[in-house]
């Protein structure tokens, strides 16, 4: 199985701090790597998708990079609405997805 | 709107079986995999298995194998989670989550949830 680790596991950040989460794979993925936002008591929301690609509707504060194991989910300018967990989720090992143990952005 | 829409709460005692649903509208339902991610209370994300409406195709996480079941009734465009015996493990809330389309298996579209409780 593909092992998903994400640094850090939590987070303290302000409004307007820029804040990048990083997410490694235990073996290569391609740029087959996913990020989500999960709110308390919701569902989680798809943000960026094979690594760098911004769902239609996300704010451009959102913006994800890497390749291989190493990937980032960078939020620009933090606004009050962001804070939040965030888990990345592999989609190279099909169909064994696995997601990060999560990151959560706390004010 | 596109939108998937799951069953309620559930409560059950261990050993009940049981069936969660997640119907899909305002797209079309056969064209996209449908998906079920558990999380338990305070845990992150699971991937349990999916569904290829299309064909009733499906794949299990081995982590689920053989515990749960996954199937689909295309006239109703509703996809089903099934336990025939649950246990107090099972206690989670579980989502079902849409395929996307070109998105190399990320899930664009999620269920609201439903929780299991599973207790004595």
């Amino acid at each position: 199985d593909i092992q998903m680790t994400q640094s850090p596991s939590s987070l303290s950040a302000s409004v307007g701090d820029r804040v990048t989460i990083t997410c490694r794979a235990s073996q290569s993925i391609s740029s087959s790597l996913n990020w989500y936002q999960q709110k308390p008591g919701k569902a989680p929301k798809l943000l960026i998708y094979v690594a760098s690609n911004l769902l239609s509707g996300v704010p451009s504060r959102f913006s994800g990079s890497g390749s291989g194991t190493d990937f980032t989910l960078t939020i620009s300018s933090l606004q009050p609405e962001d804070f939040a967990t965030y888990y990345c989720q592999q989609s190279y090992s099909i169909p064994l997805f696995t997601f990060g143990q999560g990151t959560k952005l706390e004010i | 709107e596109v939108q998937l829409v799951q069953s309620g709460a559930e409560l059950k005692k261990p050993g009940e079986s049981l069936r969660i649903s997640c119907t899909g509208s305002g797209y079309s339902f056969t064209t996209y995999w449908i998906n079920w991610v558990r999380q338990m209370p305070g845990k992150g994300l699971e991937w349990m298995g999916r569904i290829d409406p299309s064909n009733s195709y499906t794949n299990y996480s081995p982590s689920f194998q053989g515990h749960v079941t996954i199937s689909v009734d295309k006239s109703l465009n509703t996809a089903y989670l099934q336990w025939s015996s649950l246990k107090a493990s099972d206690t989670a809330m579980y989502y079902c989550a849409r395929r996307m389309m070109g998105g190399n298996d990320a899930f664009d579209i999620w269920g609201q949830g439903t929780m299991v409780t599973v207790s004595s």
